[in-house]
């Protein structure tokens, strides 16, 4: 069974750093293409990082700069790191598989981030 | 950037209803284009994909067509359990802005 978890959310001062973490079972990271959405309170997904298979990694312009994308393949998990953090990257941070180039077809259950003074 | 413009934002409806929500794309997506429900708290579940493709498990009363720039998605008997808020997302990455089902 395909299962996604995340974990590292917190509350964290403006400026601060997190290290999101997205534990894959089921299936390999390696052999995917792993991907970030985040959801801001009471707003819509958007859409924040990917990582592909061949290592390839891409960012929206709202983050880029600012957050890195990466992977541990023997312990099957997908990093986001997110450094000078605002107060607008305050939202839950999913993690998704994504399979036929766009679509998200397994998302975990996300991770709050909390970035406040 | 394709922009997608989701309509309407939210939807009151009776159980047995058909609902549909529409989805414009700024520019030619072909078919490359999904639908996602997510019910309160939860993460988002993919519904459709390719515009009109029933992802194994969901039930065949939801459905999506189109291509190009204008696309739909309908349940075709609204049920308790449908309220939630659906997205639709073109190949770019990009969200419509949702629309919120609710049960009158």
């Amino acid at each position: 069974e395909v299962q996604l978890v995340e974990s590292g959310g917190g509350s964290i001062q403006p400026g601060g750093s997190l290290r999101l973490s997205c534990a894959a079972a089921g299936f390999s990271v390696s052999d995917n293409y792993m991907t970030w959405v985040r959801q801001a309170p009471g707003k819509g997904l958007e859409w924040v990082s990917i990582i592909q298979r061949d290592g390839d990694i891409y960012f929206a312009d709202s983050v880029k700069g600012r957050f890195s994308i990466s992977r541990d393949d023997s312990k099957n998990t997908v990093y986001l790191q997110m450094n000078s953090l605002r107060a607008e990257d305050t939202a839950v941070y999913y993690c998704a598989r994504e399979r036929d180039g766009y679509t998200l077809d397994h998302w975990g259950r996300g991770t709050l981030v909390t970035v406040s003074s | 950037d394709i922009q997608m413009t989701q309509s309407p934002s939210s939807l009151s409806a009776s159980v047995g209803d058909r609902v549909t929500i529409t989805c414009q794309a700024s520019h030619d997506i072909s078919t490359y284009l999904n639908w996602y429900q997510q019910k309160p708290g939860k993460a988002p579940k993919l519904l459709i994909y390719d515009a009109s493709n029933l992802e194994t498990g969901v039930p065949s009363r939801f459905s999506g067509s189109g291509s190009g720039t204008d696309f739909s998605f309908t349940i075709s008997s609204l049920q308790p359990e449908d309220i939630a808020t659906y997205y639709c997302q073109q190949y770019d990455n990009v969200f419509g802005g949702g629309t919120k089902v609710e049960i009158k």
